[in-house]
């Protein structure tokens, strides 16, 4: 069955290091991978999304990679800020051609003063 | 713009009970996700819905649960005869039309669901 596998130990880092959080996925072939934000109580804010075609995508401090040899997506975050501790979510889609939306279970990055 | 509105954010219901959980996507949006999250588990899609119309009820429960999403009014996830192992929190998402199928989704804060 899909399987989506994110680190779920939290990733302690410095402030102003670069942050890198993996997503692996396995028995399937998706189309398009996607990244969120979770802050505790509240719901997850999008913030990339990429495409299979795509190898890498930008948007300001933050860059996906997405291998659909290796099945990974690399979410990097540059100059990383107090502010950006959070759970960090990688999403799939089915991959069947329906609209099912795979989620992993989350990464929890703390950034430290 | 308004965001995506849930309603109740809390909800508490004894066993045996009934839950309605509601949502309002964003303005311009006719597609709404259903999720549930457990405690440190990620999400779990539950339902896909258009206006009118179940697009893909794979992650749903055979019993108890049912979802709708009406031509006016907000979308409602019901939850029959609640069990303790329905205490979660229920997120609804939102996007846009498209032939594409797939955009991003904008979520909404949550209901937080306890069954006693």
């Amino acid at each position: 069955s899909q399987k989506i596998e994110q680190n779920s130990e939290a990733l302690n880092i410095q402030e102003g290091k670069t942050a890198t959080l993996t997503c692996n996925y396995t028995n399937y072939s998706p189309a398009y991978l996607q990244w969120y934000r979770q802050d505790p109580g509240r719901g997850p804010v999008f913030l990339l999304l990429i495409r299979e075609n795509e190898k890498e995508k930008r948007k300001e401090r933050l860059k996906v990679t997405f291998d659909t040899t290796l099945k990974q997506s690399l979410f990097h975050i540059t100059a990383s800020q107090p502010a950006d501790s959070a759970t960090y979510l990688c999403a799939l889609d089915g991959g069947t051609g329906g609209f099912k939306t795979i989620f992993g279970a989350g990464t929890r990055l703390f950034v430290k003063a | 713009n308004a965001g995506v509105m849930q309603n109740p954010r809390h909800l508490v219901r004894r066993r045996g009970q009934e839950a309605r959980l509601r949502c309002s996507p964003m303005k311009g949006h006719s597609h709404v996700y259903w999720y549930r999250q457990l405690p440190e588990e990620g999400l779990k899609f539950m339902v896909y819905l258009q206006k009118e119309n179940i697009i893909d009820e794979s992650g749903m429960p055979k019993e108890r649960f049912s979802a709708e999403f009406p031509k006016e009014g907000p979308s409602i996830l019901r939850i029959q005869q609640v069990v303790r192992g329905d205490s979660a929190a229920y997120f609804c998402a939102s996007s846009q039309p498209g032939v594409a199928g797939f955009y991003e989704q904008y979520f909404g804060p949550g209901t937080r669901l306890t069954v006693t």
